[in-house]
């Protein structure tokens, strides 16, 4: 079973601070997916990241994925109470299946 | 054009019951994969159906869980003799008909087990 680690597991900073949110795996995937999940919600794909080592930007949001493909990172600056949310990582292989990390709650204060 | 459409929102059900969860992919996907989340957790992996097919379904309990996806209608996600473990979002996802880029997912189905 492939298994997904996300760091920290809760995160609760005031608005305008950076923060770093990684994902760790001994497996390699074809790409990587970020997804943000508001409550009583479906989760929302924010990027997916193909080549090792890629980096991709939106807004303040900078995602990278790690040279072996096996690990990646979000990278918020400045954040926002928008913001606040669960964050998964999800690793895609074969046959078009997810495999999801365990989630990142971030929550974000003014 | 519509989203993946999930129902119903919440449903209740007693131990021993059936739960019966509905989803309506994008349309032109005919690709349908179900996911469950418990609370605090990420979302795994139970089953991937194309339209009349079960492609995957290493996620699936080996009892009590069915799905399917037929020719007409929305996909189905049955679960017999339901069980207080149960309880838990049922998120389904639907993708086009070509290589994975994107899963596109509903507002899931919260199933309580009293």
């Amino acid at each position: 079973t492939q298994l997904l680690e996300q760091s920290p597991q809760f995160l609760s900073i005031q608005e305008g601070e950076n923060l770093t949110v990684y994902c760790n795996s001994s497996s390699v995937f074809s790409s990587l997916q970020w997804y943000r999940q508001e409550p009583g919600e479906g989760p929302v794909l924010l990027v997916t990241v193909v080549t090792g080592g890629e980096v991709k930007k939106l807004k303040r949001l900078t995602f990278q994925f790690g040279d072996a493909r096996k690990d990646s990172s979000l990278h918020i600056t400045a954040a926002q109470p928008g913001d606040t949310g669960l964050y998964l990582c999800a690793g895609v292989q074969a046959a078009s299946k997810l495999t999801f990390g365990t989630g990142t709650r971030l929550q974000v204060t003014l | 054009n519509a989203g993946v459409m999930q129902n119903p929102r919440h449903l209740v059900r007693r131990r021993g019951q059936e739960a019966r969860l509905r989803c309506s992919p994008m349309k032109g996907h005919s690709h349908v994969y179900w996911y469950r989340q418990l609370p605090e957790e990420g979302l795994k992996f139970m089953v991937y159906l194309q339209k009349e097919n079960i492609i995957d379904e290493s996620g699936m309990p080996k009892e009590r869980f069915s799905a399917e996806f037929p020719k007409e209608g929305p996909s189905i996600l049955r679960i017999q003799q339901v069980v207080r473990g149960d309880s838990a979002a049922y998120f389904c996802a639907s993708s086009p008909p070509s290589v994975f880029t994107e899963a596109f997912f509903g507002q899931g189905t919260r199933l309580t087990v009293v």
